[in-house]
């Protein structure tokens, strides 16, 4: 079965530059999250999009935007990267009739 | 107080036992819960949801759920060596009736089975 693609896996940054993670869903799946998680934490919600609209906000930082696409895949941008934001980026899919979300292989963002 | 709360373990278990993971949350309008697997370094996988209260089985897998004292319990039966990962409870929070379905997550519970 097609799952979560997320590209890169991996990406090496220096302190203020940019970023920018891409995220495509299961097919047919609507609703996309991206969620944060760094050394030893559970991961945090970041941001939402139902239908190409962004449908809830959580801890992410004014730095960082996201959008959905009509093809339903989405980008993370990241700009003006702090050593902080060096985590594991998931991106997750569900069916909007659906709760199950399903997450993709993530990516490791490193900054130095 | 984080809203998810699970034990972070580690918890201990030989190879063939049963392990048992605990979840407990904050939110009485929580409506779906779910268990998932993540092995270090790897994403999360999703091995149960449970919407209702009672028990559901899938295989080796076990979820409880008991609203009214807002817990979800995970049993793992036969438990295997590759069965050892963390495993993490999240919630779906409902907050005055609308879900957009983003989890919270629990801190994680780290179980090992030794052979």
């Amino acid at each position: 079965a097609a799952g979560v693609i997320q590209s890169p896996r991996h990406l090496i940054k220096e302190k203020r530059e940019t970023a920018t993670l891409k995220c495509y869903p299961i097919p047919r799946h609507d609703t996309v999250y991206w969620y944060q998680q760094g050394p030893g934490q559970d991961p945090q919600f970041l941001i939402s999009f139902y239908e190409k609209m962004q449908s809830d906000k959580g801890s992410i930082p004014d730095r960082f935007s996201a959008q959905q696409f009509s093809d339903y895949h989405s980008e993370l941008n990241m700009s003006s990267l702090e050593l902080g934001d060096s985590a594991l980026y998931f991106c997750a899919s569900r069916l909007a009739e659906r709760y199950e979300q399903y997450f993709g292989p993530g990516t490791r963002l490193t900054v130095t | 107080q984080k809203e998810v709360e699970q034990n972070s373990g580690p918890l201990s278990v030989p190879e063939g036992a049963i392990a048992s993971l605990n979840c407990t949350y904050s939110d009485r309008g929580s409506q779906s819960f779910f268990w998932y697997r993540q092995y270090s370094g790897k994403s999360p996988e999703l091995i149960m949801s449970i919407y209702s209260n009672g028990d559901k089985e899938d295989g080796r897998f076990t979820a409880q759920l008991n609203k009214a004292s807002q817990y979800v319990s995970l049993l793992i039966r036969d438990s295997q060596p590759s069965d050892s990962a963390t495993y993490l409870c999240a919630v779906n929070f409902h907050a005055g009736g609308t879900s957009y379905g983003k989890l919270t997550f629990g801190q994680g519970t780290i179980l090992t089975v030794h052979p």
